[in-house]
């Protein structure tokens, strides 16, 4: 199973807006709407912060939101702080069952 | 406060065995899968598989990757989950996470987490001779 596909790095500066997408295919994000999206700092674990596409856990922060279009599922962070330099990964169900996550977005807070 | 707290890792040889433990707290540990995921060193996150609890009968999934090496456990009474990971290949060699699972689907195997909320700070395995 592929990994989804993610850009490698977004940047932008405090205050402003970026999204990042995920895409995948008919066989998996284009299929349900159990898509997550995951914050990594380095050296630490993952951290959910969007399940179901687009709810948001008890906890974080509304500048976090998500959403989905086809095949492509995408997260954006509003607000831009120097907090939310991380790494992204987007994660989601495949047709087969098997959990498929995304190549990994390196967010850059300028 | 939710915690996942891994062990067991360390160095052990192509071919041999090691099992990792979860110890887990602040949650009711029956109510909820436990999943294993891990990362290689500078990679992305990989899904190693999950363990359903005992209401959804306590079965298990597992990536391709790991089917038939890996075996996935779980202790309720201690809130513990395990993975004992067998016929260890260099390419298993990753930093493995103890996470929980959230929410229900039903797919044609059976129940599935929708999610995967908790995380753990992983437990470092590698394998090499």
């Amino acid at each position: 199973q592929s990994a989804l596909t993610q850009p490698a790095s977004v940047s932008g500066s405090p205050g402003q807006s970026i999204t990042i997408s995920c895409t995948g295919t008919s066989s998996d994000v284009g299929t349900h709407n159990y898509v997550s999206w995951y914050q990594q700092h380095p050296g630490k674990g993952p951290k959910l912060i969007i399940l179901d596409v687009r709810n948001r856990p008890s906890g974080v922060s509304n500048r976090f939101s998500g959403s989905k279009s086809g095949n492509t599922a995408s997260l954006t962070i509003s607000g831009l702080q120097a907090e939310d330099e991380a790494d992204y990964f987007c994660g989601s169900y495949t047709a087969s069952s098997s959990y498929v996550f995304g190549t990994g977005t390196k967010v850059t807070v300028l | 406060e939710v915690q996942l707290v891994e062990s067991g890792g360390g160095l052990v040889q192509p071919g041999r065995s090691l099992r990792l433990s979860c110890t887990a707290s602040g949650f009711t540990f029956g109510d909820h899968a436990m999943s294993w995921f891990r990362q290689a060193p500078g990679k992305g996150l990989e899904w190693v598989g999950f363990i359903r609890n005992e209401f959804y009968g306590g079965t298990a999934e597992y990536a391709a990757s790991v089917k038939g090496r890996f075996i996935m456990s779980r202790l309720d009474s201690k809130s513990i989950a395990y993975l004992q990971m067998n016929s260890l290949k260099t390419e298993d060699t990753a930093l493995y996470y103890c996470v929980r699972g959230g929410g229900v689907h039903k797919r044609y195997s059976g129940s599935y987490p929708n999610w995967y909320d908790r995380w753990g700070q992983g437990a470092l395995v590698t394998v090499s001779s």
